[in-house]
């Protein structure tokens, strides 16, 4: 069976600092794979998808990227968060035309 | 572009009481449609879909109709527990090859359920 990890499941970090959060994908070859945030009290925003390797489609513009070294990878990466980078960050997966399964997420709290 | 749009909660009823949780959309063409469900701390999970016209989605006694007419997808149970306090989230992806897949999701609505 197919199943998602991201990690770490929570991070606390000063503005101005650095961010990876990395997402893997096991029992599935290929997937499309998506990056969401959800901002307190709001819904889920689509940031970053990817249909391949190296492959990356931006939504928004902003002050994150997003990478896909290897097949069943995904990383979200910052260079210097904002305050408002703050969120809960998901990943998901999907095959062809199937629904998307979502990860545990990845609660960021930048100070 | 694609759009949905909840009904605003948060929505707040006693056990076994009936629940309906409206969401419209616009769309081009045929978009499938989703419920997620985010229970507090976790990620989304899948509720229910349907992918055409007056389909039916259901799982775990929740229910919502695919209405092209008035492009609709209304959430709805019967009698709710509050196991099913969470926070809902109505989906549409495009048809079509361009699309990749991607979803684009209402704002939310939270419900909460009192014993």
């Amino acid at each position: 069976s197919q199943t998602i990890h991201q990690w770490p499941a929570t991070l606390v970090q000063p503005v101005g600092s650095p961010l990876s959060l990395e997402c893997t994908v096991e029992g599935t070859s290929n997937p499309n794979l998506y990056w969401y945030r959800q901002a307190a009290g709001r819904g889920l925003q689509l940031l970053f998808y990817s249909v391949g390797i190296g492959q990356i489609s931006s939504e928004v513009p902003q002050n994150l990227s997003a990478s896909r070294p290897q097949d069943r990878q995904f990383i979200l990466s910052s260079k210097k968060l904002l305050l408002s980078d703050s969120g809960f960050y998901l990943c998901a997966w999907s095959v062809v035309d199937n629904e998307q399964f979502f990860g545990p997420g990845t609660r960021l709290t930048v100070l | 572009g694609n759009s949905v749009t909840q009904m605003e909660g948060p929505v707040t009823l006693s056990e076994e009481a009936f629940l309906t949780i409206n969401c419209t959309y616009t769309a081009t063409g045929y978009p499938s449609l989703f419920w997620y469900v985010q229970y507090p701390g976790e990620g989304l999970q899948l509720l229910l879909k349907a992918t055409k016209a007056d389909d039916k989605g259901s799982n775990k006694g929740f229910e919502a109709t695919y209405r092209k007419e008035t492009t609709s997808f209304h959430l709805e149970k019967g009698s709710v527990q509050v196991s099913d306090s969470a926070v809902y989230f109505c989906a549409l992806r495009s048809a079509g090859g361009t699309s990749y897949g991607k979803l684009t999701f209402g704002q939310g609505t939270i419900l909460t359920v009192h014993p």
